[in-house]
């Protein structure tokens, strides 16, 4: 089962930053937060992970909590190519450890 | 970042044939594979993991019989359906890990449709 509760739809302006949120209250100390997101009928597509502090790539930025327990993924500038499903997912980072999805959020990004 | 293929995008089937689908990496070696399956407006469900050279391990309730995995080398995996029956219409979606990198690259998804 999925470890972690995501609402499951949100709204966002384009140009506007995007905040999705995650709640994972019951993260081990060796999991890490992915987080990945699909447009309609494609396969997921990698956004970010971290384990405890901030991570920032091109795409995304990841910030976790101090405890651990939720985590929020922003979009900076959100576009309309933007608009998916996004899946905050925790797993053990470790080789051979499979994705458990759960329903994630759908972002709907409007002009 | 690295790239996971599919094989066929899309297929359509009569009731009681077999299809098989291939998942290819094609700029990196996938010491791990793994199979999910998605039904409309639900999220991906994870059928089985396998290893390239041993076999698969199945999730519960995913009957292994009916849906055979190879991975017979560290670029390919096959998920065949055998006897596919309309109700195994389903968007078929691999993904690929390596030892390196710590995310898993996913396929573009095959889908299959079972008349």
């Amino acid at each position: 089962d999925a470890k972690t509760t995501q609402p499951p739809s949100m709204d966002c302006a384009e140009g506007r930053a995007a905040n999705l949120p995650c709640n994972h209250s019951t993260i081990s100390g060796n999991e890490y937060v992915y987080w990945y997101r699909q447009i309609h009928s494609q396969g997921p597509q990698y956004i970010i992970h971290g384990l405890k502090n901030n991570e920032t790539n091109e795409m995304a930025s990841l910030i976790i909590t101090e405890d651990r327990k939720s985590s929020t993924l922003i979009l900076p500038h959100a576009t309309l190519r933007d608009t998916a499903v996004y899946y905050c997912i925790v797993r053990a980072n470790q080789a051979g450890t499979a994705l458990i999805f759960g329903k994630g959020t759908t972002l709907s990004v409007s002009s | 970042g690295a790239v996971v293929s599919q094989h066929p995008s899309w297929v359509i089937c009569k009731s009681g044939t077999s299809v098989k689908i291939e998942c290819r990496s094609l700029d990196f070696q996938a010491t791990t594979m793994f199979w999910y399956r998605q039904f409309p407006k639900q999220s991906l469900m994870l059928m089985a993991t396998s290893n390239e050279g041993s076999k698969a391990t199945y999730e519960q309730g995913v009957e292994k019989d009916k849906f055979l995995i190879n991975h017979a080398s560290l670029t390919l995996s096959t998920l065949t359906v055998t006897s596919a029956h309309p109700e195994d219409s389903s968007f078929y979606i691999c993904s690929a890990g390596t030892s390196v990198y710590n995310e898993q690259f996913f396929g573009p998804g095959t889908r299959l449709t079972v008349l």
